[in-house]
């Protein structure tokens, strides 16, 4: 079975421009999370999903980030326009439900590098 | 909020047995689990305690204490490929709060 898919991998923009993260979760995954890792830092949440709801969107910043999840699958991650702060890695993860006692998949994520 | 700690960076010898304690403050609590990322990779998930006591999965082990807020993982017979950086995350039902991870490496 596939594991969460997330591309680019690698993406390096100038500050300013646009970008945009897309990511696949485990076929049947109700639950979708976006993290930020920066480096040397554990993952912070950005927003989850449930389905095709962002059911919790308070770490997100909204002036400039935003995120959809059509159809309760797959889900895009964008930044518009990114900040030279933005650079870090972009974690998409997955689960079956809440993580109360299930755990999260996670894809390799997506470096972003803003110059 | 959460508030989660645990060691920056722990040396040891391969076969050794090196513990990463994990101290938490949490404003809900429903488990915690255990991450490993190797550089430049994914977390993948190593374990994940709610009761009291002590979970061993082969060489890995977990333990947890609600009350004292902490939690250690234990690693055994430790092999190069072990280094690696360790997360210890908390999760209140749908929210994974991750501590900033502990480094491992392992030396021959």
């Amino acid at each position: 079975e596939a594991g969460v898919v997330q591309s680019p991998r690698y993406k390096i923009i100038e500050k300013k421009q646009p970008v945009a993260f897309w990511c696949n979760p485990i076929s049947g995954h109700n639950t979708l999370y976006w993290y930020r890792q920066n480096l040397g830092q554990g993952p912070e949440l950005l927003i989850r999903y449930e389905n095709e709801e962002a059911v919790d969107d308070s770490q997100l910043p909204k002036d400039r980030f935003s995120a959809e999840r059509l159809k309760g699958v797959d889900s895009t991650l964008k930044i518009q326009p990114a900040e030279l702060g933005d650079s870090a890695v972009y974690l998409c993860a997955s689960s079956e439900g809440g993580t109360g006692g299930t755990e999260a998949f996670f894809g390799q994520g997506t470096r972003l590098t803003v110059v | 909020g959460q508030n989660i700690d645990q060691p920056t960076e722990m040396t040891a010898t391969e076969g050794a047995i090196v513990q990463i304690n994990c101290t938490y403050q949490t404003s809900g609590f429903n488990g915690l689990f255990w991450y490993q990322q190797h550089a430049g990779e994914a977390p993948t998930f190593l374990s994940y305690n709610v009761l009291d006591g002590l979970e061993e999965k082969g060489r890995f082990s977990s333990f947890l204490s609600r009350s004292k807020g902490y939690s250690y993982l234990l690693l055994k017979e430790l092999q190069m490929k072990d280094s690696a950086s360790y997360l210890c995350a908390t999760t209140n039902d749908y929210k994974l709060s991750f501590g900033a991870g502990t480094t491992v490496t392992v030396r021959a």
